[in-house]
């Protein structure tokens, strides 16, 4: 079974922490994978995007490593706002197919 | 503001009863997706079509799921003689995750 597991559930730091979201996941065809961020009642948004021939991707505060071999990624956050609290998704694409496998979710929360 | 919209943002509705919900993708997309997420959960996928041709479906999807996307823009999913069980936010997406919408969030009572 393709699985994407999300470590933790949720977590809560004062404001101007750094801090690493992890994902992992089972199937090692992997084509790419992504980071959203999720806002109570509504869609998502894409933060970043790692292709598996990459290692990381950055977009300002926010970092992303894809280490294929481990079948993990994590996403790195650094000095974190209060405005950065929401709900992390990190959602993998397998080779040969054309939907996500969605994590459960990080629940962020940072403290002012 | 993604440019993919979702009509109802919200739904309640008794059980037993049917309910449609409608997606406006980004335009020229060819791809659409559907989703659904209940709380404290991923979103899953439902189904995705290519233009108006549905390509693949989840085996959520029961019978009394059907999407239809007919002339390959905006997308409808119906569920017939709904269930409690199928409470839950509906997210539609355009292309594989160039946008999503809203969602629709359907309680049934």
């Amino acid at each position: 079974k393709q699985e994407v597991t999300q470590i933790p559930a949720a977590l809560s730091v004062p404001e101007g922490e750094n801090l690493v979201l992890n994902c992992s996941f089972t199937d090692s065809a992997i084509y790419n994978l992504q980071w959203f961020r999720q806002d109570p009642g509504k869609g998502l948004t894409s933060l970043l995007l790692i292709q598996s021939s990459q290692r990381e991707q950055t977009s300002g505060r926010l970092n992303a490593s894809l280490d294929k071999s481990s079948g993990r990624s994590t996403l790195y956050i650094a000095a974190s706002q209060p405005g950065d609290s929401a709900t992390y998704l990190c959602a993998r694409l397998t080779s040969g197919t054309y939907k996500y496998i969605f994590g459960t979710g990080t629940r962020l929360k940072v403290l002012a | 503001d993604t440019g993919v919209s979702q009509d109802p943002r919200h739904k309640i509705t008794k059980r037993g009863q049917n309910v449609t919900f409608r997606c406006d993708p980004i335009s020229e997309h060819n791809r659409l997706y559907w989703y659904r997420q209940t709380l404290g959960q991923g979103p899953e996928f439902l189904t995705y079509f290519q233009n108006e041709a549905q390509l693949e479906k989840s085996r959520l999807l029961s019978d009394r799921f059907s999407a239809e996307r007919p002339k390959g823009s905006f997308s409808t999913l119906e569920i017939q003689r709904t269930e409690q069980g199928d409470s839950a936010m509906y997210l539609c997406a355009s292309s594989l995750a160039e946008g999503f919408g809203s969602g629709t969030r359907l309680t049934v009572v």
